[in-house]
Order: C-alpha cells, then sequence, then structure tokens
C-alpha cells in the first residue's frame, strides 16, 4: 500500500519569503506523485505532476518540486509567497491496477498562511 | 470548457435519513471518481468507475453507501440511513485514462452535515 506524509500541518510565512512544504512518500513501484491547492470550500486545483519524466517538475503559480528518489520525497517549493498563496496543500500518490494509475493516496494536508 | 460539477454544493440532514449526491464529469472523461474528507484530513478514495463499469471500492464505502454511474456520464452517491459519522465533503474527481497519465480533475464537493 502506498502512503503519503506531509511534515507540518501548517506553515506560516511572510509576503516574500520561501515557501516550503514537505512530502514524503512510500511506495512500492515507482511513484506517481501530485500536489494539489484546495482553497476554503473549494474542490482541488492540480498544482504539478510527477510522472516518471523530469526530476524537477514545474507547475502553476510559480510552484516547483523535486523528486528525489533517495530520500523517497517531493517537497514542493515556491522562492517568494504571495498572499494569494495562502490555502491548503496536499501531496498525493497514484496507485496502479492494469497498467495504469487510478485512485490518489493524499496526505492529511499543510495549511499555508501568508503573513504581510 | 465545463469542469466538473457536483449538486448539491450544501446537504443538511437529519440522521437516519437518505441522501444522494450527483456528480457530471468533463464530457469526454472516461473515469469518474469519489473521494470523502474530513475535516482536518486529507481526501479518502471511496470508488471508481471506468465508463459504467464501478471497478473498485473502498472498504470505507460500507453497504449503507451505493454509487451508480449509468450509461458511463454523471455518477449518483446515495447514502441510506445516514448517521453523525458522514458528516464530511463528498469529493468527485474525472479523468481521461490515456497513456496511463490519467490525471485527475476534481469538482467542488459536496458538504454533507448530518444533524
Amino acid at each position: 500500500a502506498q502512503s503519503v506524509t506531509q511534515l507540518g500541518s501548517h506553515v506560516s510565512v511572510s509576503e516574500g519569503a520561501l515557501v516550503l512544504l514537505r512530502c514524503n512518500y512510500s511506495s512500492s513501484v515507482p511513484p506517481y506523485l501530485f500536489w494539489y491547492v484546495q482553497y476554503p470550500n473549494q474542490g482541488l486545483q492540480l498544482l504539478l505532476k510527477y510522472t516518471s519524466a523530469a526530476t524537477l517538475v514545474k507547475g502553476i503559480n510559480g510552484f516547483e518540486a523535486e523528486f528525489k528518489k533517495s530520500e523517497t520525497s517531493f517537497h514542493l517549493t515556491k522562492p517568494s509567497a504571495h498572499m494569494s498563496d495562502a490555502a491548503e496543500y496536499f501531496c498525493a500518490v497514484s496507485d496502479w491496477s492494469g497498467g495504469s494509475n487510478y485512485k490518489l493516496t493524499f496526505g492529511k494536508g499543510t495549511l499555508l498562511t501568508v503573513n504581510p | 470548457d465545463t469542469g466538473v460539477s457536483q449538486d448539491p454544493r450544501h446537504k443538511i440532514t437529519k440522521r437516519g435519513q437518505n441522501v444522494t449526491f450527483r456528480c457530471d464529469p468533463i464530457s469526454e472523461h472516461n473515469r469518474l471518481y469519489w473521494y470523502r474528507q474530513t475535516l482536518g484530513q486529507g481526501p479518502e478514495f471511496l470508488t471508481y468507475f471506468q465508463n459504467e463499469a464501478q471497478l473498485e471500492k473502498s472498504r470505507l464505502l460500507s453497504d449503507r453507501f451505493s454509487a451508480e454511474r449509468p450509461k458511463g456520464s454523471f455518477s449518483t452517491l446515495e447514502i441510506q440511513r445516514t448517521e453523525q459519522g458522514d458528516s464530511a465533503m463528498y469529493l468527485c474527481a474525472s479523468s481521461l485514462l490515456a497513456g496511463g497519465r490519467n490525471e485527475q480533475f476534481f469538482g467542488p464537493g459536496t458538504r454533507l452535515t448530518v444533524l
């Protein structure tokens, strides 16, 4: 079974500061990894995904993540935080069946607060 | 391009009542998923369909829960004899299975409150 651990349920940064949200995964097969963002009372929006191509993945809104197999990590970063980045962020790994990925296993989420 | 839609967005019901939620996926998507999200947790997989076939159900999906996807288009999730523990956000997602990538697009969710 695959699992995801997000270190830190709450991260607070100042506007303009570096954002670093941590994600470690457990998987018995090469994983597909995802970061989603959720704004209050809304569904999840895909930020970026790793699908065994380049290990450094660039996503929307200036976010990027690096897949490190040796550390089983997929941390999310953004060089300079904006107030609009305040939201909850979820890391997810995809299970495989019949040669394709399907269900997502999510971490518990990290709430990002951006202070002016 | 319309995304995934869910109806209703909010549902308040009394314990013991039945409720039904609807999900309309992105039109060309052949896979549809249901997840449940409780407060302070990430979404948890409930079930998924490929076209009209329900291919997997989680152990979280008790006998009181049933999901359908007639004709491989919209899907419904019904909860019978609701319990307070069923209070959660129910999320629907859809994807197009192509080349094994299967990127999932989520709807806004239905928030269920059981009194």
